[in-house]
């Protein structure tokens, strides 16, 4: 079965320090990768996305996100860690043919501590 | 400002009352979709319409209906809702179903059943 984890429900991090949220996926073939980012009474707002090439994505915010293609993986990163980037982030994935769904994870709650 | 506007942003309704939910944009986009979020958990997806026509309903209840009037509105009839249908109702848009790039949502519906 497809399927997207992300195995921490929440992460700390202190104001200035690097943060990273991690995205492991089971979906066959070479999937699109996304990270979303939602912040309270919003929807879902695009940060990057993997399509192929480098394997370090670079996004909005100052954020990136690293893909591992053996260990099938799609960390989100920020070499900085800002107080207003509190929200829950989203890793999803989507196959390349025939993938007409969006595969979500369970969603990371980052807190952001000055 | 998002790019996919919903309303209403909030809708308290009683089991047997009838309401709908609206969604527009103007990106030109061509799949447009309703998702169901429960607090703190991912979006659920309930129907994906591509180029105005039903692609995906996956096995929502009749008591959710959805309509596509154009490729900008998007609609989602309610009737005879029950109370674990609370939730918040999100709207997204992509260019085209099932291609690389990202979906853009509207910063939802908040639905109450009383």
């Amino acid at each position: 079965a497809q399927s997207v984890a992300q195995p921490e429900d929440q992460v700390n991090v202190a104001e200035g320090n690097p943060l990273t949220v991690k995205c492991t996926y089971s979906v066959s073939g070479n999937p699109y990768l996304f990270w979303y980012v939602q912040y309270p009474n919003r929807g879902l707002q695009f940060l990057l996305k993997y399509i192929t090439g480098d394997n370090l994505v670079k996004g909005s915010y100052g954020f990136e996100a690293e893909f591992n293609k053996s260990q099938t993986s799609f960390h989100l990163k920020k070499p900085s860690a800002l107080v207003s980037d509190s929200a829950l982030y989203f890793c999803a994935v989507r196959e390349r043919t025939g993938g007409f769904k969006t595969i979500f994870g369970a969603g990371t709650r980052l807190f952001v501590k000055a | 400002d998002t790019e996919v506007t919903q309303t209403p942003k909030h809708l308290v309704m009683g089991m047997t009352n009838k309401k709908s939910l609206k969604c527009e944009q103007h990106m030109g986009h061509r799949a447009m979709y309703w998702y169901k979020q429960k607090a703190k958990k991912p979006p659920e997806l309930m129907f994906v319409y591509s180029y105005e026509k039903l692609s995906i309903n996956e096995s929502v209840p009749s008591r959710f209906s959805p309509e596509c009037p154009n490729s900008s509105l998007l609609n989602l009839h309610l009737h005879a809702l029950q109370p674990e249908d609370s939730a918040l109702y999100l709207c997204a848009s992509s260019q085209n179903e099932g291609d690389n790039q990202p979906q853009h949502f509207g910063d939802g519906t908040r639905l109450s059943i009383l």
